[in-house]
């Protein structure tokens, strides 16, 4: 059974960097898209981009220009880099698996959450 | 980008009640569409596929249909574990995008 854990700081500082890590279990990281999605506090989701394991990427245009989604096949991980944060960056930091091929791009398994608080 | 509206915000319902929610997507699409349900403090969790194909381990109870631009998720009969948040997400096209999410609160 494939499982997700987040990992990373909980407290970032406004204008720095937003780091964190996805660690994949039971599942070779080399298949799927593999996703960040966030979510503010109280608030819906959004997704924010993908990476597939050739380093292929995709992001959402919203937050395109501050955004960097990576993979290390040797480690089964994933990881985000969100720079120059405000406190509308606050929230859930979620990563999920998605489908590959076009058609399958739903999200599951999910990751249990990570809460990134910006604030100085 | 696809824009997701669902509705109602917010639904009051007992238990055993037959339950829909509507998301309704801003323009015409394919069937690639999913539901997940969110418990507070929880990551969400899959419930449909395909707009309509029901993930393993889902009960049946739960059930989705819709084309083009309008999707439905509806529960059959209201169990006291399905008070929660329901999202739908359209995959179609990118940025893939979610709705701003149904409350299924106890009356």
């Amino acid at each position: 059974q494939v499982q997700m854990q987040e990992s990373g700081p909980g407290l970032v500082r406004p204008s720095e960097t937003l780091s964190l890590t996805c660690t994949v279990s039971g599942d070779s990281i080399s298949s799927y898209y593999w996703s960040w999605i966030r979510q503010p506090p109280g608030k819906g989701l959004e997704w924010i981009g993908y990476i597939y394991y050739t380093g292929s990427t995709n992001y959402n245009p919203s937050l395109k220009s501050r955004v960097t989604i990576s993979v290390d096949t040797s480690k089964n991980q994933f990881s985000l880099k969100l720079t120059s944060v405000t406190a509308a960056d606050t929230g859930v930091y979620y990563c999920a698996r998605a489908g590959s091929v076009p058609g399958y791009y739903w999200f599951d398994p999910w990751g249990q959450g990570t809460l990134v608080t910006v604030s100085s | 980008d696809i824009q997701m509206t669902q509705s109602p915000s917010t639904l009051s319902a007992s238990v055993g009640d037959r339950v829909t929610i509507t998301c309704r997507a801003s323009q015409s699409m394919s069937s690639w569409l999913a539901w997940y349900q969110q418990k507070p403090g929880k990551a969400p969790n899959l419930l449909i596929y395909k707009a309509s194909s029901l993930q393993s381990g889902v009960p049946s109870r739960f059930s989705g249909s819709g084309s083009g631009t309008e999707f439905t998720l509806t529960i059959s009969s209201l169990q006291p574990d399905d008070f929660a948040t329901y999202y739908c997400q359209q995959y179609n096209s990118y940025p893939w995008t979610f709705g701003q999410g149904t409350k299924v609160e106890i009356k």
